[in-house]
Order: C-alpha cells, then structure tokens, then sequence
C-alpha cells in the first residue's frame, strides 16, 4: 500500500478561482511527480522535484505551479482555473530513479 | 522521439479466461519496463518493473515478459477475476524519465 495521499479526490470549481491541489507523502522519497491525464489518454508529466526547494517544469506545459518547501509535501496550485484545465491530475513520488513510482489516488479536476 | 504502443486498445473477455496485452517501445535508452493496473478514476499501481535483463516476471495471476532485442513485452492474465477490469499502462524509463503508453482497457465480463 502506497504512502501517498491526495486531496480532494474531487473539485468543481467556476472559472477564475484559484485552486490549490495538495499531495503528501510519508516514505521520504525525495523525487516527486504532478502528472495529468484525460480519459483514455497517456499520462503527461507536468512538475518534477528531485528534493526540498528544487521544481523543475515537465514535458506537457502547464499553467500551474508547483512548490516544494517540506520533502513530504509538494502542492500544486493554479492561479486562476479555466474550463481547459478540467483533468485528473495524479501526483507520484519514487526513493530513486530506476526505484518504483508510488501514485496517489489523483484529483479530478472540473472547471466550470 | 519516444514512444510506447499498446495494443488492443480495449479487450472484452468472459471471467475465468486467459488474455495477454502487447506492448511495442522506441525508447532511449533503456532502463526499466514496468507494468501498471488503472482502476477507474484512481491512480496507477505498479504490478512488476523488469530490467533489461530480466525476460520474465510473475505477480500472482500477471506474468510479464521482455524481449529487449525486438523491443516488446507482453503482460499475460491468467484466470481473470471481475476485479482485473482495470486499464493496463505499459511504462518505459529510461536514465531518470519515464514514457507512458495510452494503456489496454480491460472488461471482464461474468
């Protein structure tokens, strides 16, 4: 079982809003990853921190940000959503490279 | 560029039946080959990661297999249970980044 958690699961929010995904881990893994997917699709890299204070922008581009002041806590956050950023976002995190990357639960995204 | 192609697309088989994915890369270079279970709306769970010298790996009822030479792999259930309706995301890494495929959608039915 996976020591990652997501939260919300779900959010419907209005165009405009700023919203802020959160995601924590609890098995120290300095690598850390904010995936998005839509239905059907693959999923697409768009934040990375390879440890505290360290985030480096991915191969999908994304409007959002990310920070990284704690090792176990790595939010996400978008300034002002629009309805093209309904998605799932998935957060992950793995101990080293090659090592086994842990998924959350994911939080699907609705704009309105 | 890299690439990771799943096939089929979408599988439909009765419960209790046997059925293998596919799973065709160009990836490079080469690290690791993973395999993952999506359920519906939740997050990716990893079912066996091989390396490039690692032709077999069993999980249970998933056995997975490489051939780093022709550049596949295949993922084979055997006696699928309701609960193996997921999708089936075939992973590739290469020294840090990691190319996914638009999975396998798997229905099984009673």
């Amino acid at each position: 079982e996976a020591d990652i958690y997501q939260t919300p699961r779900y959010l419907v929010i209005g165009t405009g809003k700023k919203i802020t995904l959160e995601c924590s881990q609890t098995m120290g893994h300095d690598k850390m990853y904010w995936y998005q997917q839509d239905p059907g699709m693959e999923l697409h890299l768009i934040h990375y921190s390879y440890g505290v204070n360290s985030t480096e922008k991915g191969d999908l581009s994304s409007e959002s940000t990310v920070s990284r002041i704690r090792t176990e806590h790595f939010p996400l956050t978008l300034e002002s959503a629009r309805p093209s950023h309904t998605s799932q976002y998935l957060c992950a995190s793995r101990l080293w490279d090659r090592g086994e990357l842990f998924f959350g639960s994911g939080t699907q995204l609705s704009v309105l | 560029k890299n690439q990771v192609e799943q096939s089929p697309q979408s599988l439909i088989i009765l419960e209790g039946k046997n059925c293998t994915l596919q799973c065709n890369y160009t990836v490079s270079p080469f690290s690791n080959l993973r395999w993952y279970k999506q359920d519906t709306g939740r997050g990716p769970v990893s079912l066996t990661i091989m390396t490039f010298s690692e032709n077999t790996k069993s999980n249970g009822r998933y056995t997975a297999t490489l051939d780093a030479d022709t550049k596949q792999s295949s993922l084979h259930i055997t006696a699928s249970q309701l609960s193996d309706s997921a999708s089936y995301i075939c992973v590739v890494g290469g020294n840090e980044k990691l190319t996914f495929g638009t999975g396998t959608r798997l229905t099984i039915i009673p």
